[in-house]
């Protein structure tokens, strides 16, 4: 089955020092990938998404994410955490055009905690 | 101002009382969905279309209904709605190209909506 996996629920990291969030899939061919951000009592905004090419994308607000092909892995990373990053991360995924192409696979959601 | 709208925002019900939630978008998206947001269980997709009379079911379509009448609106309708039936909803909007579903969604700020 096609799945999205974060495996962790919460992350915890320090501002200024750098921070990942993990995401693995599992989902036949190529993949279209992205994450979104959800802030408190709002809805999901996209932050950036890897369809080609080069594995390092970046996005929004300093974000940038690492794809990695034989690991099947989409890790989100910023170099410098901030206290305003604290937000739900979610990982998703929309499967190749031969198999669901309508759809994204939302992962469970990681909740990133910054301290100052 | 680029939007998703939905409404309302809150609302408590109790079984078997129909209830509609409206979602409106201003980008002129052919594609548009439903969610479903629970902890531990990220977003799960209740149905989507593709345009205006095209839906069709996502992951959990049990209990909705939905309508494509015209393409700025999608409402999701709750015929009975069943305390199982407690979450977080969220409208999504988004360009629909050639390859399919572009994946970058712009989410409503939600509907929490309760269930007795």
């Amino acid at each position: 089955a096609q799945s999205v996996a974060q495996p962790e629920d919460q992350v915890n990291v320090a501002e200024g020092n750098p921070l990942t969030v993990k995401c693995t899939y599992s989902v036949s061919g190529n993949p279209y990938l992205f994450w979104y951000v959800q802030y408190p009592n709002r809805g999901l905004q996209f932050l950036l998404k890897y369809i080609t090419g080069d594995n390092l994308v970046k996005g929004s607000y300093g974000f940038e994410a690492e794809f990695n092909k034989s690991q099947t892995s989409f890790h989100l990373k910023k170099p410098s955490a901030l206290v305003s990053d604290s937000a739900l991360y979610f990982c998703a995924v929309r499967p190749p055009f031969s198999g669901g192409y309508n759809k994204l696979i939302f992962g469970a959601g990681t909740r990133l905690a910054v301290h100052p | 101002e680029a939007q998703v709208t939905q409404n309302p925002r809150y609302l408590i019900t109790v079984t078997g009382k129909k209830l509609t939630v409206t979602c409106s978008q201003n980008m002129n998206h052919e594609y548009m969905s439903w969610y479903r947001q629970d902890p531990g269980l990220g977003l799960r997709q209740i149905y989507y279309s593709m345009n205006v009379e095209v839906t069709d079911k996502g992951d959990v379509p049990e209990g909705y209904k939905v309508s494509r009448k015209e393409k700025r609106n999608f409402p999701l309708i709750l015929e009975s709605p069943s305390p199982n039936q407690t979450s977080l909803y969220f409208c999504a909007s988004s360009l629909a190209l050639a390859g399919g579903l572009s994946g970058e969604l712009f989410f409503g700020e939600g509907s929490r909506l309760t269930v007795l």
